[in-house]
């Protein structure tokens, strides 16, 4: 399974664009990128998912470099509730083996 | 649609004793995984399961015993709890040809002391 990592904080402040960048070098053919948002004292929730290129939804944009190794989480105008812990997850579709997180960013979005 | 159901919420055991975490999802999905979540550690899997009759271990499964009976439930069993157990316990489920977007319930907070 491939590995990622992630900075362990970020901060910003309300109406900014935010960027969080998770490296996973070792990706392989079949392995799709997702991330989560998660508050506190509540479970992970999927925000996007994404293999090649960009993906975008109402919530975020997901860019993928062509070489696939890192991938980059946007979000638009963040909001003081936009402060949680974001999980970058890369695992192949099919679930033969279990997936892994790494440990996240938290985002802290000040006024 | 209750998606995944995780009881109880909240769990006090001493060290020493069992307990049976549960978790069901009305999805009908194959794939279904026990998290653990410390401070500072992010989320690291327990155990994880397929489908019905098929289960096997994650990064950290020692101590816990999980089986897979039903397509809907995935109960996670602590023979004898310790206080290295003390911990949030996430269960997630997804379809097998998408395991990666993963639904999860609201947790379970256990403490052993």
């Amino acid at each position: 399974l491939a590995k990622t990592t992630q900075p362990i904080s970020m901060d910003s402040y309300e109406g900014q664009e935010v960027n969080i960048t998770c490296s996973h070098n070792n990706i392989a053919t079949n392995d799709y990128i997702t991330w989560y948002q998660q508050f506190p004292s509540q479970g992970p929730r999927f925000i996007i998912q994404g293999y090649k290129t960009k993906v975008t939804n109402e919530v975020a944009s997901l860019f993928i470099p062509a070489d696939r190794k890192s991938s980059t989480l946007s979000l638009p105008r963040v909001s003081l509730s936009d402060t949680a812990v974001y999980y970058c997850l890369v695992g192949e579709g099919g679930g033969a083996d279990g997936l892994t997180f790494g440990k996240g960013t938290h985002l802290i979005i000040q006024p | 649609n209750a998606g995944v159901t995780q009881t109880p919420k909240f769990q006090v055991l001493k060290t020493g004793q069992s307990m049976t975490l549960q978790c069901a999802q009305d999805m009908n999905h194959e794939y279904m995984s026990w998290y653990r979540q410390d401070p500072g550690m992010g989320l690291r899997l327990i155990h994880y399961s397929v489908g019905a009759g098929i289960t096997d271990q994650g990064e950290v499964p020692n101590g816990y015993n999980v089986s897979r009976s039903t397509t809907e439930d995935f109960p996670l069993r602590l023979l004898s709890a310790a206080p290295s157990q003390t911990s949030v316990y996430f269960c997630a489920s997804s379809t097998r040809d998408r395991a990666e977007k993963l639904f999860f319930g609201s947790g379970t907070q256990l403490s052993v002391l």
